[in-house]
């Protein structure tokens, strides 16, 4: 079964820095997708960004970026220019593209706590 | 655009009482629906998904039960709820498997 780990629970960053959350994840599969979800305190869950397993450009939204290391199973989140706004939980999640059985299915991290400091 | 609503967004319950939570997808037709649950301090655990009208799949044995009555409608239910029912409960839609799922804004659920 597939697993998802963000180490980091709580990460702080000062307003205008940038700062980069961790994620791994173990699968077997060769092809996959993975996402950022942002949960701000209202507790509404934001898509950030997403990244196909088969693609080697790591994506890019605006400030978010990610390093997509396929080898090494790990996914990192890079917050740049970090706004206050940026404050929330951030999930990391994996999603199979086995979709015989998974119907798209979501496999989350427990998250980590940003806190973005005026 | 396509939508999602989910009511109500708080609700307190008694032990042994019924549920009815309900989600609605607007401005797409044939989704898959989810719910989750969100215990404190932990990530998302999904509970049933759907991928069309009457069919539900469970992930994990549970207090509650999941019903698809019309395409874009998805409720979660319980006869009689426990303590341990209590969490933030989030419901989702994507526009297939190889879409990413977007949330309604969830419902707290407190079970006195």
């Amino acid at each position: 079964a597939q697993t998802v780990t963000q180490s980091q629970p709580e990460m702080s960053v000062q307003e205008a820095e940038t700062v980069t959350l961790s994620c791994t994840y173990d699968t077997s599969e060769s092809d996959y997708y993975l996402f950022w979800y942002k949960q701000p305190p209202s507790r509404q869950m934001i898509l950030v960004i997403r990244q196909e397993a088969y693609k080697q450009q790591n994506a890019t939204e605006n400030r978010f970026s990610v390093n997509f290391q396929k080898a090494a199973k790990s996914f990192s989140l890079k917050i740049s220019d970090s706004q206050l706004g940026d404050a929330a939980m951030y999930f990391c999640a994996y999603r199979s593209s086995n979709y015989g059985g998974s119907q798209g299915n979501l496999i989350f991290g427990k998250g980590t706590k940003l806190s973005v400091k005026p | 655009s396509q939508t999602i609503h989910q009511w109500p967004a708080t609700l307190v319950q008694p032990v042994g009482s019924p549920l009815s939570l309900e989600c609605t997808v607007e401005g797409t037709s044939n989704p898959n629906l989810y719910w989750y649950r969100q215990a404190a301090g932990r990530g998302l655990q999904l509970l049933f998904y759907s991928v069309g009208i009457g069919q539900i799949s469970s992930e994990v044995p549970q207090n509650l039960s999941a019903s698809r009555p019309q395409d874009r409608q998805f409720i979660l239910s319980s006869k009689k709820l426990l303590l341990s029912d209590s969490g933030f409960y989030l419901c989702a839609w994507s526009g297939g498997v190889e879409q990413p799922q977007h949330f309604g804004d969830g419902t707290r659920l407190s079970i006195l």
